[in-house]
């Protein structure tokens, strides 16, 4: 596609529930990005993934997040049992490396709403 | 020690005047340095992206990056109403791309 897509654009949910968020990225990107920001906030990073290699999963802030992306396409980003503290936006954003350089564009992210 | 920092604002210019939003990074051997623009309720857009030190130039937009002092900034000339949003810094580190917590600038009419 021509940019990068997310959905959905809104998800509610109810505390203890698990959701799933789907970025797609700009096709042949092969660099992938998982942020969350919350109201107000800058950009917390929560995962990475590059090509093949193993992701980077260092920012992801408890074992109820994980993401998984296969090659270099589709991601998801899950959570369960979700608390309220989980309400944010997500922002999914890819990337294409080159010898030079790599410059990040974002989708227009999923608000989530723990009720 | 946080990876990118910002002065989170809130910054106000005058239409027309100059807007300054300043930027450190912690990370020595990083190369890349952006700048993105977020409004409210939207998603960051790319408008800039330095690689060199010294300045770059597009439009409006100066980029300014200082590797030996870890400093890069973006100037914002004759400022409009429209460039009302918060101005995030971004570098990719050795870690991946941080962002700084951003500047929220408001240009007043």
């Amino acid at each position: 596609g021509a940019g990068v897509s997310q959905s959905p654009s809104n998800k509610v949910t109810e505390k203890g529930k698990d959701v799933e968020l789907r970025c797609d990225p700009i096709s042949g990107h092969t660099a992938l990005y998982w942020y969350r920001q919350r109201l107000g906030q800058g950009l917390e990073f929560l995962i990475y993934f590059q090509g093949n290699s193993a992701p980077d999963k260092s920012g992801l802030p408890s074992d109820r997040f994980s993401a998984e992306r296969t090659g270099e396409s589709v991601s998801t980003l899950t959570i369960q049992r979700t608390q309220q503290e989980d309400s944010a936006v997500y922002l999914c954003a890819s990337s294409l490396m080159t010898e030079d350089n790599e410059k990040l564009f974002f989708g227009s992210g999923t608000q989530l709403s723990v009720l | 020690q946080k990876e990118v920092e910002q002065n989170s604002g809130p910054l106000s210019v005058p239409e027309g005047a100059i807007a300054s939003l300043n930027c450190t990074y912690s990370d020595r051997v990083s190369q890349s340095f952006f700048w993105y623009r977020q409004y409210s309720g939207k998603s960051p857009e790319l408008i800039m992206s330095i690689y060199s030190n010294g300045d770059k130039e597009d439009g409006r937009f100066t980029a300014q990056l200082n590797k030996a002092s870890q400093y890069v900034s973006l100037l914002i000339r004759d400022s409009q109403p429209s460039d009302s949003a918060t101005y995030l810094c971004a570098v990719n580190t050795r870690l991946g791309f941080y962002f700084g917590t951003g500047t929220s600038l408001t240009v007043i009419p």
